[in-house]
């Protein structure tokens, strides 16, 4: 498909588990961006990487997660350790060009439940 | 640094109504404006966006929405709901290149139920 596409769509960890969420995004996409969605909430920024580079991981709530993007193209969120608080959709978006200012595509999300 | 608010968090509007859904911002300086609709099962999608030019701007399925610099605002509108306009409705902005930061800032969202 030519969409942005996630896997798995659902994850359901006991606490203290790890995970991993995979990002397929569009073929030729520089940017691509990690968020998360609390119930009730919108999408909150977690990290972006410029192609294999990560240039901004501000909003990772923690050490327990970690990303990367290690050829610039397919993305993986690890959550060690889950918690909780951790529960929620995570989604990926990626855009064309460098960030700021271009459309982001977001892809339907992988929704994480923590036990 | 910036932060979106959205008035409504649920709107409950008969087929045929008009729709205004209100978004606020706070920046300092230049920003680019999204709305972004989540219909039921489905991921988000780009309704609109505002860069520069013209504030009134049109997007898909006749929506439309205009920013106003002195207000820090940018509402959408719709002149007559459908049914199928049931969603929710996200307002996010970021910064143009180079100004440093990244990510879209969204607010909390308005969730939309259209009445037959």
């Amino acid at each position: 498909g030519a969409g942005v596409s996630q896997s798995p769509r659902y994850k359901v960890a006991k606490r203290g588990q790890d995970v991993a969420l995979r990002c397929d995004p569009i073929s030729g996409h520089v940017s691509l961006f990690w968020y998360q969605q609390a119930l009730g909430q919108g999408p909150e920024f977690l990290t972006y990487f410029q192609n294999e580079a990560q240039l901004d991981k501000s909003g990772l709530p923690s050490d327990r997660f970690f990303a990367e993007r290690p050829e610039g193209s397919v993305s993986t969120l690890k959550i060690q350790r889950t918690q909780q608080e951790d529960s929620a959709v995570y989604l990926c978006a990626s855009s064309l060009g460098l960030a700021g200012g271009n459309e982001q595509f977001f892809g339907p999300g992988t929704r994480l439940t923590v036990l | 640094a910036q932060s979106v608010s959205q008035h409504n968090h649920h709107v409950i509007l008969s087929e045929a109504a008009s729709l205004e859904l209100g978004c606020n911002y706070s920046y300092g300086g230049t920003v680019n404006l999204f709305w972004y609709v989540q219909y039921p099962g489905q991921h988000l999608q780009l309704l609109l966006k505002y860069f520069s030019g013209d504030p009134l701007v049109k997007g898909i399925k006749g929506f439309e929405a205009e920013f106003i610099k002195s207000k820090f605002s940018f509402n959408l509108r719709k002149p007559s709901v459908q049914w199928s306009d049931t969603a929710e409705y996200f307002c996010a902005v970021n910064p143009p290149p180079g100004a440093g930061s990244y990510q879209l800032t969204f607010g909390k969202g308005t969730k939309l139920s259209v009445i037959p």
